[in-house]
């Protein structure tokens, strides 16, 4: 049981290009969400998902973008990175939004 | 949406000290208050949670407690120890299947 799995776990990007953090879960989890955090501003809300085929936007989901094709697996896109997307995400899972979240390992952003 | 205000931003004790954490929210439909610990260079992890139909929960040296005609629940840990170092956040969820999180607060204690 490997829990939530994020990959990957740094990444420099140049301004413009597009990439994709993947997020992975083994627990049978409906409910999946993307957060970045940043210094002084914990953690925001990017997208979020509630079960396969469903997607919603969070707090801050300008430059991003998901799909959820399956219960294992919600990875996030950045379409055209820009240096404000430099941060820290996690990918967290858990049964429903009302239970616990169990995060992955974080992915560190550089977009130069 | 819902806002999450925690306080304060930065907070150091004295080994076996108390600390207390305080969390403010907008939304009065908001049910569910967690508690996540995050060291440094690791993922948040749970450490406590609380729903709208408790007042008060304890686990060891944990505890929280819940306001919501003032809106507001807190994190009180007694006995404090090195390993208690970290950053806490709490969050708030209701029925729109969004947790919130406040801005965290960064814990010391000093030997």
């Amino acid at each position: 049981n490997a829990g939530v799995t994020q990959t990957p776990k740094f990444q420099v990007l140049k301004t413009g290009q597009s990439m994709t953090l993947q997020c992975a879960q083994d627990m049978n989890h409906e409910y999946m969400s993307w957060y970045r955090q940043d210094p002084g501003m914990g953690l925001r809300l990017i997208h979020y998902s509630v079960g396969a085929g469903i997607t919603d936007q969070g707090e801050v989901p300008n430059g991003y973008n998901v799909s959820r094709s399956t219960t294992e697996d919600f990875p996030l896109r950045l379409l055209s990175a820009a240096p404000s997307q430099t941060s820290v995400y996690f990918c967290a899972s858990s049964y429903r939004a009302d239970t616990e979240a169990f995060f992955g390992q974080g992915t560190r952003l550089t977009v130069v | 949406g819902e806002n999450v205000e925690q306080h304060p931003s930065t907070l150091s004790v004295q080994e076996g000290d108390s600390a207390v954490i305080k969390c403010t929210y907008s939304d009065s439909a908001s049910n569910y208050f967690p508690w996540y610990k995050q060291e440094l260079g690791k993922r948040p992890q749970l450490i406590i949670d609380i729903r709208s139909n408790v007042g008060e929960k304890k686990d060891q040296r944990i505890a929280v407690t819940l306001n919501k005609t003032a809106k507001h629940f807190s994190l009180h840990i007694t006995e404090t120890q090195p390993e208690d170092s970290a950053v806490y956040f709490c969050a708030a969820s209701s029925d729109d299947y969004k947790l919130s999180f406040g801005a965290g607060t960064t814990v010391t204690v000093r030997a």
